[in-house]
């Protein structure tokens, strides 16, 4: 119930191209889904978020794609730079009930110049 | 900086030693977590304290013992540790208790144990 189940592993993306990272959950509960970006040593860094009264979400080139139906939610980079290559995590909360972030295991993600 | 500071970057230490991680939040958050990450399992919540007091405990070995004495500082004690146990110690901190407020990590300490 409190998984978050994320995909891929790993992601090799050439640069300018898309970059999609997928996550799925099963808490019904949970109202809050934020990704969550890392560098080489460097904490995971807030990147972008989305609550489920919407079904998507843009900053810049970074869009989170919400279908509350499927229990799915998703990161697109678009216009992809090896400055985005970094470890991506999705993570959800049930917010409501002050309970912790429960992530994702994460997508190391590398832009090919 | 992120605003949440870490020390020591890296610690190497054997299973015999005793050492501290501390961590140190200029933020005003009243809410700080320590998170272990390893290649087996990448953020694996450890502790979480909310205004000082400890409110959660994921079933951690007796081996790692946090302090919070007050809200801008964590510490995390070490002893008798296993070479499993090296991995990336994250603080993080938040406004409030829950994943809504966004959390605010630390670069981490690199542990190593020998």
């Amino acid at each position: 119930q409190q998984q978050v189940k994320q995909s891929p592993q790993s992601l090799i993306v050439q640069k300018g191209g898309i970059s999609i990272i997928n996550c799925a959950y099963e808490n019904t509960a949970f109202d809050y889904f934020p990704w969550y970006q890392q560098f080489p040593g460097k904490g995971p860094a807030l990147l972008i978020a989305i609550r489920p009264d919407v079904s998507e979400k843009k900053e810049g080139r970074f869009t989170i794609s919400f279908n509350k139906s499927a229990k799915q939610f998703s990161l697109h980079i678009m216009d992809s730079q090896p400055g985005d290559s970094a470890t991506y995590f999705c993570a959800a909360a049930n917010n409501n009930a002050g309970n912790m972030l429960t992530f994702g295991g994460g997508t190391r993600l590398m832009v090919k110049p | 900086e992120t605003g949440v500071t870490q020390t020591p970057r890296h610690l190497v230490m054997g299973m015999t030693n005793k050492k501290s991680l501390k961590c140190e939040q200029h933020l005003g958050h009243n809410a700080m977590y320590w998170y272990k990450q390893s290649a087996k399992k990448p953020l694996e919540l450890m502790f979480v304290y909310s205004l000082e007091e400890r409110v959660e405990n994921n079933s951690v070995p007796s081996r790692f013992s946090p302090e919070c004495p007050n809200s801008s500082h964590l510490f995390l004690h070490l002893h008798t540790l296993q070479p499993e146990d090296s991995a990336l110690y994250l603080c993080a901190s938040s406004q409030g208790r829950g994943g809504g407020y966004g959390y605010t990590f630390g670069s981490g300490t690199r542990l190593t144990v020998v």
